[in-house]
Order: structure tokens, then sequence, then C-alpha cells
């Protein structure tokens, strides 16, 4: 079992469907990241969730919308999405700490036509 | 504010050739770095990190990196590398917000490696 698992790993959404895309790790880890990977720009953070609480929001549209349950699992909620839109998130797991890294799951390739 | 400029965007080199990626930091306080690899249609996978000791830090899949304080770089090397080794790699910094601990990614470089 890797350490943090995405699913889907593929998802083609229109712009007028809600979709959710789902991060959960293995690692007892307590904070957990969501990142958008775009092609041609560096990587940004979008969302940083320690102990089940939200501590950073990266002037996300309110278009995309982070739950974490616990601290296993993260989702990132979707909605009327904008073709621009279409990236690699990356979720990602630490143990929060300052000099711990973090591990990342493969992503999921979204596709919004 | 910390910050992470990688000056080479692509990189391209011959099988068993040396490379050297480079990575240029800035930062008031002290700083932990880190150097991911990411493979076609794969998360990032942490290749090496420094926090303190020894300014050579040894990783995976024979790369390492020597941390500069002076130069304020934290140069990616491989004597050697092979067709497998192509990927992106990003060198990052860890900075702490409130109470976390959280990661700035360079911009990436892209390694080719030719035949």
């Amino acid at each position: 079992e890797t350490g943090v698992t995405q699913t889907p790993r593929h998802l083609v959404m229109g712009m007028t469907n809600k979709k959710s895309l789902k991060c959960e790790q293995h690692l007892g880890h307590n904070a957990m990241y969501w990142y958008k990977q775009s092609a041609k720009k560096p990587l940004e953070l979008m969302f940083v969730y320690s102990l089940e609480e939200r501590v950073e929001n990266n002037s996300v549209p309110s278009r995309f919308s982070p739950e974490c349950p616990n601290s296993s699992h993260l989702f990132l909620h979707l909605h009327t999405l904008q073709p621009e839109d279409s990236a690699l998130y990356l979720c990602a797991s630490s143990r929060g700490d300052l000099g711990n890294e973090q591990f990342f799951g493969p992503g999921t390739r979204l596709t919004v036509l | 504010a910390q910050s992470v400029t990688q000056l080479d965007s692509q990189v391209p080199v011959f099988e068993e050739a040396p490379v050297e990626l480079r990575c240029n930091y800035s930062s008031s306080v002290s700083v932990y770095l880190f150097w991911y690899v990411q493979y076609p249609n794969q998360g990032l996978q942490l290749l090496l990190k420094y926090l303190s000791g020894s300014t050579l830090v040894k990783g995976i899949n024979g790369f390492e990196a020597e941390f500069n304080k002076s130069q304020t770089s934290f140069h990616l090397r491989k004597p050697s590398v092979h067709i497998s080794d192509t990927a992106e790699y990003f060198c990052a910094v860890s900075v702490f917000r409130g109470s976390q601990g959280n990661l700035i990614f360079g911009k990436g470089t892209k390694l080719s490696v030719k035949p």
C-alpha cells in the first residue's frame, strides 16, 4: 500500500458538473495539502490542513472547496469549474513540523471541458 | 520572505555524462532544503534533504547535493546519469507559517537524458 493515494487518477468534467477528488494517507501524518500543477507554471499550494483544521488558503477561488473529515482523508470538491482549472491536482501529507518532508500522492489529472 | 530559484528550466544531457541542476534560495533564517523528482504521470518523490550537519547530502538513485550557505545554493549532482533519470526535478525550502511547516518550490528543471 503506497503512503498517499488519490482517486480518481483521471477526471473529465463539464463546467456545470460537481465532482470530488479524494486523498487518503496511511502514514499517520497530521498535516495534509492540496497543490495544483499546471503546464509551464510552478507548483501552486492551494490548501493546508493541520490536525483537520484549515490553516492556509492561498486565495483559491470558491469553486474549489476542501474538506478534511479526519487526519487520514482530504477531499477537494469541485463545482462550476473553468477550462483553465484543467491541471494535475496533487495531494501531500507530512508530520507538519518544520523540516519534515511531504509525501505526495500520484495526482488526479483533471480536464474541464 | 523565502524563495527558490531554479535557473535552468531544461537540461539535456547524454547518458553516462555528469549533470548538475542548480538551485538558489533566499531566506533570512536557517533553512531546510529538499530536492524532489517527478517522473511522468506521477507525484513528487523525495530525492534528498538537508536539515543540518554535513553540507554534502547523499540521496537515492546516486544523487547528491551540496549546501553552500555563503552562496545560498543547494545544487543537485549526479556523476553519471541514466536514461531512467529523465524526469522533472524540484528544489524546495521549508518555511514556518503559524504552527505549520510548509514547502516553497522552485519552478522545476526538466532533465532529459539522451542515448
